[in-house]
């Protein structure tokens, strides 16, 4: 089983959509949990952290769920510049090592 | 708002020499990091480093692989003897402490392995 696991898409979807990611993480020990942002060629950018109790950032939901071991990411009302790989990510290494998904694309489109 | 930035952002080698990955962490991180990224697949890990240590290395990160704080603002990392598939974008990254602490990502140095 991967380490971190996700649906590679791509998801295209149409400008005020919701859109919703999820990702698998094998290492039950994993203490935290990240979703980032990559645009095309450019480096990973964090867009949130992930809290057991589920977290909110404007339009970003991310929720936990240690029992399945499992990640997703709820955007709402997609803008076209929402356009980007999202990448789930997970600390394996107790603070030294992230781990990192192969990515989700999204393509938001008018 | 501070930000890691790396030297150079892009770098062509021949196979076999020695190539110098620079990065100027956040000036009041701790941590340091190098990832790596092959085009189109997914980003790895390679090493931590924290108080002029390795604290954790991947191992991609084998013997022909370094890194070193040569100053109180520099990080860097070194591949002594490049191959073709070391070719790929490098990217350095700092945080302020481990775990839920954030890590900050440099815009990477891509490098191609002739």
């Amino acid at each position: 089983r991967k380490e971190v696991e996700q649906d590679p898409g791509p998801f295209n979807v149409p400008e005020g959509a919701t859109v919703a990611f999820n990702c698998t993480y094998s290492n039950s020990a994993s203490q935290s949990f990240f979703w980032y942002r990559q645009d095309c060629r450019k480096e990973p950018k964090l867009l949130m952290s992930v809290y057991s109790s589920g977290n909110e950032d404007g339009r970003f939901t991310a929720q936990l769920n240690r029992a399945s071991q499992y990640i997703s990411l709820l955007i709402r009302d997609s803008k076209l510049s929402d356009s980007a790989t999202y990448l789930c990510v997970v600390d394996t290494g107790g603070g030294n090592k992230l781990t990192f998904g192969t990515g989700t694309q999204l393509k938001v489109e008018l | 708002e501070p930000e890691v930035t790396q030297t150079p952002s892009h770098q062509v080698t021949q196979m076999g020499q020695e190539v110098i990955l620079r990065c100027v962490p956040i000036s009041n991180h701790l941590y340091f990091y190098w990832y790596r990224q092959i085009l189109g697949q997914k980003v790895e890990f390679l090493v931590s480093f924290y108080n002029n240590e390795i604290s954790e290395k991947s191992e991609i990160f084998d013997d022909q692989f370094s890194v070193e704080r040569p100053d109180g603002s520099n990080f860097t990392l070194k591949i002594r003897s490049t191959k073709l598939e070391d070719s790929a974008m490098y990217f350095c990254a700092s945080s302020a402490d481990r775990g839920r602490e954030t890590q900050y990502f440099g815009p990477g140095t891509r490098l191609l392995v002739l």
